[in-house]
Parts: structure tokens; sequence; C-alpha cells
């Protein structure tokens, strides 16, 4: 099984600041990875597939990057609806593991 | 609009079986894979399975953790994708979602509870 290992757990940011989530496969995936936002209490969103891909509606300050085993996620800059639980996942091959998750909290 | 409504969470005790429903709607059903993924309380997401769609055989994959205790189905006449939960654990706690094949939409989610 692919382990998808997300960092940092959880990181304090202020609006306006440049946030950058790291998450590692413990294999190649190539490209085959996504970004998910959740809100508390609400289901996961998709923001990032195809490694860079930005979902249609999703704003432009989210940008994803990687390949193979190492990947990113960036925002630019944060604003106050920003703040949540952010986690990536392998679509590479069955089981489809998600990372543990980082949650971004204000400072 | 493309949606997603899970259904058939509650409490049950351990050892027995509960069925959950996702429907689908604004969308060809059966043109999917449906994926089903639980959180349990304050944790992260954990990927449950999937199922193709017919044009890809309907085939099914399992995380290790429910596999042989799960299964899951669709009727793309009534487009329904179902897990069937059974020998149920304390540890199965958790909100129950479906999703479409690229894991976009998702449902609202389904709380299944677990307990003596």
């Amino acid at each position: 099984d692919i382990q998808m290992t997300q960092s940092p757990s959880s990181l304090s940011a202020s609006i306006g600041d440049r946030v950058t989530i790291t998450c590692r496969a413990s294999q190649g995936i190539s490209n085959y990875l996504a970004w998910y936002q959740q809100l508390p209490g609400k289901p996961p969103q998709l923001l990032i597939y195809d490694a860079s891909t930005l979902q249609s509606g999703v704003p432009s300050r989210f940008s994803g990057s990687g390949s193979g085993t190492y990947f990113s996620l960036t925002i630019s800059s944060l604003q106050p609806e920003d703040f949540a639980t952010y986690y990536c996942q392998q679509f590479s091959s069955a089981p489809l593991t998600f990372g543990g998750g980082t949650k971004v909290e204000i400072k | 609009e493309v949606q997603l409504v899970e259904s058939g969470g509650g409490l049950v005790h351990p050892g027995r079986s509960l069925r959950l429903s996702c429907t689908g709607s604004g969308f060809t059903f059966g043109d999917y894979a449906m994926s089903w993924v639980r959180q349990a309380p304050g944790k992260g997401l954990e990927w449950v399975g999937f199922i193709r769609s017919a044009a890809y055989g309907g085939t099914t994959e399992y995380a290790a953790s429910v596999k042989g205790r799960f299964t899951i189905s669709r009727d793309d006449s009534k487009n329904i994708a179902y897990l069937q939960m059974s020998g149920l654990e304390t540890e199965d706690t958790a909100v129950y979602y479906c999703t479409r094949e690229g894991f976009d939409p998702w449902g609202q989610g389904t709380l299944v509870t677990v307990s003596s």
C-alpha cells in the first residue's frame, strides 16, 4: 500500500500569509494526487487534481505542484475562509490513501 | 446540479449489520465509479472502497480494514450505490461519505455509531 505523509499536521498563520503544505508518497505516484479542503462539519471539497490542476470554481490563490513522491499545496495569500483542514490523496493505485491532514489555524 | 445524498446511518450494536445508500442526481450515474470514504470523530479521512462503472466491469476494491466485512454494490436503474456493512466494530463509528469518480462532489455524509 502507498503511504501518504503530510506535513505539518497543523500550522498557525495570519491573513495574507503564504502557506505551503507538503505531501510525500512512499512510492512514485506520477501526478495522481488530489488536494481537498474540509471546513468544520462539512464534507471535503476537491481543490486540485492531477497534482496541479485547479478544480473549477477554486480561487487562483490555491496552487499545487509536484510529481513522483513529493507534492505541495500553496495558498498564496491566506484568506479568512481558508482556515480549514487540508488533505492530500493518491489515486495511483488502490487503496486510495489519504494523508493525515493539515489543520490551518488563525495566528 | 450534481448531487449525492447518503442515507441509512444510525446506532447499531457491535457485530450487527447496516446498509447505507448513496443516491445520485444531476448526472448519468451509471457512467461513474462511486467511492465511499469515512471519517471517525475528530479524525482524518479514510478511503473505504469503490465500485467501478459497468463499462469497467462493476468491480470493487476495498481498504484492508473493511475487506471481507463490507460490500459495495450499485443499482444504476435507481441511481443508487450501496455500502453493506456487516460484523460492525466500534472502530467503524464514523461519518460515511459517498463521492463520485474524481472525488467531486461529496455527499453530506451519514453518521454510523457502533456501540452497545
